[in-house]
């Protein structure tokens, strides 16, 4: 079984610019996550899409962040523009159907650097 | 007060010692508790899983909850150096996503 596939792996922008992220579940899942793991803190939730609804978006700055995931299948989480504090690793997860009880399968993110 | 709290670490200790993680959550309604591994530069993968209170074994990991006090523990029985990286604890009430811990990164010496 193929794993959660993000991309890039890596990213440098200065602030004030736009950042894309992209991201495909696992085949089949119908939960899509995009978390932020900043240096030192555990995931923290920004978005939750059921297929290609969104179930809980109420962490994310909508000021700045976008995200959408078309079709049900990929996504992708925009950042417009980016600040110093934006400095983050970005991880995609997906599970089955967004059960209490599932374990989410993460990738391995794209670490965002903002200068 | 965070709704899950985990000392950050790191925690040092020479192979073949048993190792505890511990975390505290302030929310009864959680029910369900993960451990999550994470090596440096990758995504947390799912150690394991546990519904409500009791233990849960897997090889050398012992997963513990007391839901009375609130408090979740993970142990490692013969710890490798392979062991080495971040240990997030998760809670979920079932009807949400996930809140994690901050995470306690783990050394394990040869």
């Amino acid at each position: 079984e193929a794993g959660v596939a993000q991309s890039p792996r890596y990213k440098i922008i200065e602030k004030r610019q736009s950042v894309a992220f992209w991201c495909n579940p696992i085949s089949g899942h119908a939960t899509l996550y995009w978390y932020q793991q900043i240096l030192g803190q555990g995931p923290k939730l920004l978005i939750q899409f059921q297929n290609n609804g969104v179930v809980d978006d109420s962490q994310l700055p909508k000021d700045r962040f976008s995200a959408e995931r078309l079709k049900g299948v990929d996504s992708t989480l925009k950042i417009q523009p980016a600040k110093l504090e934006d400095s983050a690793v970005y991880l995609c997860a997906s599970s089955l159907n967004g059960q209490g009880y599932e374990g989410y399968t993460f990738g391995s993110g794209t670490r965002l650097t903002v200068v | 007060q965070k709704e899950v709290e985990q000392d950050p670490g790191p925690l040092s200790v020479p192979e073949g010692a048993i190792v505890s993680l511990n975390c505290t959550y302030s929310n009864s309604a959680f029910q369900y508790f993960m451990w999550y591994r994470q090596y440096s530069r990758k995504g947390p993968e799912l150690l394991m899983y546990t519904y409500s209170s009791g233990n849960k074994e897997d090889g050398r990991f012992t997963a513990q909850v007391d839901k009375s006090s609130k408090y979740i523990s993970l142990f490692i029985r013969d710890s490798q150096p392979s062991d080495s990286a971040t240990y997030l604890c998760a809670v979920n009430s079932g009807y949400s996503t996930l809140t994690f811990g901050k995470g306690t990164m783990l050394l394990v010496s040869p």
